[in-house]
């Protein structure tokens, strides 16, 4: 069962744009709420991540926004730079258990 | 300090053939962590191994697939009869010891192609 959906699985923004991606879950017992930057060729890198007690963070141009009460969360990448051009991941942590949960990627192009 | 390094990059086996890949995990790191990525899609975790010990394979198919960690050198993913759906990206991480372990430190990823 798929516990983290991702959207969009795509999206095209405009350099010095805002790319926004959004991630819902449905288990509850979850720790962290991490992103991963993925280039093409190469693994995963952590991103930012945040916990269920924080409503946002911040990192540069980097945003998390978290909604408790929904099982929503959502990154924001603001002043979009062609290097940010990516396969972006949500990810749901589980201390118990020590299990990472990764939505299904979202590809952004970002275009000069 | 090296990454997490893992070998061969790229994997050509027929039908019916054994893949066997190899991760060594960043120096330091006791957690290991397998993952299967599907063209156009997520990371599907697949076992958790710390040294010599299996320690979640919930992931893992019941049948054809085995990992290890053992005490001296790399984990393995063995994958025995290969079929073509096995094609995928396989991903190794690892982790410290201490929190937060949501920090994992992914390889480049071995490249499984089975014709």
């Amino acid at each position: 069962q798929q516990q983290v959906k991702q959207s969009p699985q795509s999206l095209i923004v405009q350099k010095g744009g805002i790319s926004i991606i959004n991630c819902a879950y449905e288990n509850t017992a979850f720790d962290y709420f991490p992103w991963y930057q993925q280039f093409p060729g190469k693994g995963p890198a952590l991103l930012i991540a945040i916990r269920p007690d924080v409503s946002e963070k911040k990192e540069g141009r980097f945003t998390i926004s978290f909604n408790k009460s929904a099982k929503q969360f959502s990154l924001h990448i603001m002043d979009s730079q062609p290097g940010d051009s990516a396969t972006y991941f949500c990810a749901a942590y589980k201390a118990a258990g020590n299990k990472l949960t990764f939505g299904g990627g979202t590809r952004v192009l970002v275009k000069p | 300090n090296a990454g997490v390094m893992q070998n061969p990059r790229h994997l050509v086996r027929r039908r019916g053939q054994e893949a066997r890949l190899r991760c060594s995990p960043m120096k330091g790191h006791s957690h290991v962590y397998w993952y299967r990525q599907l063209p156009e899609e997520g990371l599907k975790f697949m076992v958790y191994l710390q040294k010599e010990n299996i320690i979640d394979e919930s992931g893992m198919p019941k049948e054809r697939f085995s990992a290890e960690f053992p005490k001296e050198g790399p984990s393995i993913l063995r994958i025995q009869q290969v079929v073509r759906g096995d094609s995928a990206a396989y991903f190794c991480a690892s982790s410290p010891e201490g929190f937060p372990r949501y920090e994992q430190y992914f390889g480049p990823g071995t490249r499984l192609t089975v014709t």
